[in-house]
């Protein structure tokens, strides 16, 4: 079984500064592991994910996450943030391939972000 | 290309009433998802198919709940006798056979039950 945890329910910032959203998981298996944004009454699209190979991954929007396998964290971080950033973010892990738990995602209860002016 | 679609975008039913609610996943995305997402949590699995078989389903799927896939495209979700705890968004996602382990998901059914 695996579990997420956002560390920050809320996150309040201003317009340029920086921001991490911090996430950690639990799993007892291979992991793989995901970033989702979710704009007000919409779905969810995919930032980032971490599969393997480099633990700093790039993602869309100029978010990028680091993997630290001993410490089981996977933080979100953007250098400059912008008021469209605005949102709620979610973690998420399954299995990798070859378990079953692979293609299930379990998310962590997200991080509403809101840049200020 | 379009994304994954849901129908109907918004439901609004009475405590005991049937839904039933659609999604219509990429094209050829052989891997189809269904989770709930309630106010202030992350959406949680409910089940999934890859084509037309049923491979998991979570406990929180209650015998009110089913799903279909008859010809492994779009996907129904069916409730009975809904509940006022079943008041959620209801999620839709596909994944491709070359890359199972990214879903993209869908806008979402915002079920409300008076």
């Amino acid at each position: 079984a695996q579990s997420v945890t956002q560390l920050d329910s809320q996150v309040p910032v201003f317009e340029e500064a920086p921001v991490e959203l911090r996430c950690n998981y639990s799993s007892s298996v291979s992991v793989y592991l995901f970033w989702y944004v979710q704009y007000p009454n919409q779905g969810l699209q995919l930032l980032l994910k971490y599969l393997s190979g480099s633990t700093l991954v790039k993602g869309i929007n100029g978010f990028e996450a680091e993997f630290n396998k001993s410490q089981t964290s996977f933080h979100l971080r953007k250098p400059s943030v912008h008021i469209s950033d605005t949102a709620e973010y979610f973690c998420a892990v399954s299995g990798a391939a070859g378990g079953t738990s692979y293609g299930k995602l379990t998310f962590g209860q997200g991080t509403i972000l809101t840049v200020h002016p | 290309d379009t994304g994954v679609s849901q129908d109907p975008r918004h439901k609004i039913t009475k405590r005991g009433q049937n839904v039933t609610f659609r999604c219509d996943p990429i094209s050829e995305h052989n891997r189809l998802y269904w989770y709930r997402q309630t106010l202030g949590q992350g959406p949680e699995f409910l089940t999934y198919f890859q084509n037309e078989a049923q491979l998991e389903k979570s406990r929180l799927l209650s015998d009110r709940f089913s799903a279909e896939r008859p010809k492994g495209s779009f996907s129904t979700l069916e409730i009975q006798r809904t509940e006022q705890g079943d008041s959620a968004m209801y999620l839709c996602a596909s994944s491709p056979l070359w890359s199972q382990e990214t879903q993209y998901f869908g806008p979402g059914t915002r079920l409300l039950v008076l």
